[in-house]
């Protein structure tokens, strides 16, 4: 079936440091994907996307690659900030009337100063 | 201009009572979408409306999960009886609809459930 594994967290870091959250998927056809980051409290939030093989989203600083021979949308970012913190999720879709995301289970940053 | 409003933002129960959770979406966004999501796990799709109808709701539990959009804006979940495995956060979530095209999911904050 289609689905989305992420790497297990919590992912600790010092600020500045660099960031590498993988992501992998398994599904038919060629998906639409998303990495979303849900701070504490709030709701998730968009934070990039990628619709087709070699697009790369990018977004406040964090950048990942749809890359097709591998299934993967691996997040990076050179820099992380404290404010950084967080828990991401990364998700595919399909580009028809659904829409229904498929999620990953998320992992959580944690930046230290 | 507000957000995908949510309440309550923490409900605890007992096991067998009756619970509801309400939703406002974004104004003007047609499709509403309510996701479950248990602990350390990432969301998943309950149910999707296209205004008031319920054009997915696959993944939805029916013998106590019920939900409705009477007039295509807000929406209302509801579970009855609940049970212990419902303890999670119940997500809504809204964006402005259409076939074809993209269309950015915008998530409310959530309602955490406890049944105990």
């Amino acid at each position: 079936g289609n689905s989305v594994t992420q790497m297990e967290g919590p992912v600790t870091l010092s600020e500045e440091a660099f960031l590498t959250i993988n992501c992998t998927y398994t599904a038919t056809g060629y998906p639409s994907l998303f990495w979303y980051v849900q701070y504490p409290g709030e709701g998730l939030q968009l934070l990039l996307k990628a619709t087709k093989a070699d697009d790369k989203g990018s977004n406040k600083g964090f950048e990942a690659t749809y890359r097709k021979e591998t299934t993967s949308f691996h997040l990076e970012k050179g820099s992380v900030q404290v404010s950084d913190s967080a828990v991401y999720f990364c998700a595919l879709s399909w580009m028809d009337s659904s829409y229904k995301l498929i999620f990953g289970s998320g992992t959580r940053l944690l930046v230290r100063p | 201009e507000a957000g995908v409003v949510q309440s309550p933002r923490y409900k605890i129960i007992e096991k067998k009572q009756p619970v509801a959770f309400w939703c406002n979406p974004i104004s003007g966004h047609n499709t509403l979408y309510w996701y479950l999501q248990n602990l350390g796990q990432g969301p998943e799709l309950l149910i999707r409306y296209e205004n008031e109808e319920a054009v997915d709701d696959s993944q939805l539990p029916k013998d106590r999960f019920s939900a409705e959009r009477l007039k295509g804006v807000d929406s209302t979940l509801k579970i009855q009886p609940a049970e212990l495995g419902d303890s999670a956060v119940y997500l809504c979530a809204s964006s402005l609809g259409g076939q074809g095209t993209y269309n950015e999911q915008f998530f409310g904050p959530g309602t955490r459930l406890t049944v105990l």
